[in-house]
This record gives structure tokens, C-alpha cells and sequence, in this order.
């Protein structure tokens, strides 16, 4: 069985650029949910995808983006890029239908915004 | 609103020794709970979960959790700590009728001395 994998692993961008992170699912995972974390605090959610639509959003604004693809694999874009965003993405993969739909972190992206 | 707070941000213990990390949650409905661990430059790794069944709750790692619903609180607990236990833990909860959303605390970074 394969776990939530990301690419790339570290990305380094300036202010105003555009960025997109990428996530593959877990085998057998309907579900993609998106984090950033920043240094030194706890994840802050993002938004989750399912069935290749936005399930939920945090409080994030419009120029984060995602997609989710037929596969269930998914992508995160974020677009006119500030110093803030720099932090560790993460995505997890979780399954509807699962009772308590335990959510399965990937290793993160880091990204670097200078 | 759900909310969670790690009490501590910091916390030293040494090898051998009682671990205790404190959580305590917000919520307007029994949650569901949760305990993460992230080593340095890694995703999240699950602990444990509460899930409305037993209220004592054990996980890997020899780590273990009690949810009190009196107290909000669902702190962890290990018996001995061991070096490798070394790193950060996040509480976290989310609704029971949500799909997704996992709501953080600041974590707690453990430092376990020899």
C-alpha cells in the first residue's frame, strides 16, 4: 500500500509568482485535504476535496486554489505569492465512508517565498 | 467555534520519566480527538484517536490518552520516555459530522534529556 506522497519536497519562489504543490493520494483514499503550516505553529486547514469538488474551506483567501483529478491525486496553487505563505504545505488522504475518517499526512512541501 | 490549546509549549522530561503533554479542547458537540507527532523536516504521524468509543485510548509508541468530558481535556501520557520520543506533538480535533477539518493546537515540542 502506497502513503501520501508530495512533490516537490522544497520549492523556493519570489513574491508575486505563482506556485503549484502537488499530492498523491493514499490507495484507496476518495479525499484530499490541504494544510499550511507555519514555522513553529500547529497545521491551519486550507480546504478538503472530494469527488474532485471543494468540500470545505478554511479561512484562506481566494488565490489559494486546488484541484482533485479522477484518480483522487490533487493540487494546490497558490497565486500571487507573499512573504506569508512561506511554510510547510501539507496534504492528507482520507476515505468518506470511513467511520472516523482518519486523515493520513504526506511528508510536506516546503516552500520558500522571498 | 472548536478550538484546541496545547498548555506548554515546551516540555522537558528525562529518559525514563513520566511524559505529560496537555490538551484541552473547545467544541459545542462531542468531537472526535486526536494526537499527532512530527519529527524535524517530516509530515504528521497519528498517535492516537478518540472516537467516542472507550474513553481511555492507547496508541503506538506506548503512548495513551484519556478523554474527560467534565474537564474538556484529552492529555498524553507515556509511562517512560525514551530519546526517540523526542519531537513535536499536536493535539487536534474535529466535528463528528465533518468530513474533514482538523483543527490544531500550537503543539508541544518534548525534549527528552539523558
Amino acid at each position: 500500500e502506497t502513503g501520501v506522497t508530495q512533490s516537490p519536497t522544497h520549492l523556493i519562489k519570489t513574491r508575486g509568482q505563482q506556485v503549484t504543490l502537488r499530492c498523491s493520494s493514499q490507495s484507496g483514499h476518495n479525499t484530499v485535504s490541504w494544510y499550511q503550516q507555519a514555522l513553529g505553529q500547529g497545521p491551519q486547514f486550507i480546504f478538503q476535496y472530494y469527488r474532485e469538488e471543494e468540500n470545505g474551506r478554511g479561512n484562506f483567501p481566494p488565490r489559494f486554489s486546488g484541484l482533485q483529478f479522477p484518480n483522487y491525486s490533487s493540487e494546490l496553487n497558490v497565486n500571487a505569492l507573499e512573504l506569508d505563505d512561506s511554510a510547510l504545505y501539507l496534504c492528507a488522504s482520507s476515505s468518506v465512508g470511513d467511520t472516523d475518517n482518519e486523515q493520513f499526512f504526506g511528508p510536506g512541501t516546503r516552500l520558500t517565498v522571498l | 467555534a472548536q478550538s484546541v490549546t496545547q498548555l506548554g509549549s515546551h516540555v522537558s522530561v528525562s529518559e525514563g520519566a513520566l511524559v505529560l503533554l496537555r490538551c484541552n479542547y473547545s467544541s459545542s458537540v462531542p468531537p472526535y480527538l486526536f494526537w499527532y507527532v512530527q519529527y524535524p523536516n517530516q509530515g504528521l504521524q497519528l498517535l492516537l484517536k478518540y472516537t467516542s468509543a472507550a474513553t481511555l485510548v492507547k496508541g503506538i509508541n506506548g503512548f495513551e490518552a484519556e478523554f474527560k468530558k467534565s474537564e474538556t481535556s484529552f492529555h498524553l501520557t507515556k509511562p517512560s520516555a525514551h530519546m526517540s520520543d523526542a519531537a513535536e506533538y499536536f493535539c487536534a480535533v474535529k466535528k463528528i459530522s465533518n468530513t474533514g477539518k482538523l483543527i490544531f493546537g500550537q503543539g508541544t515540542t518534548l525534549q527528552v534529556k539523558p
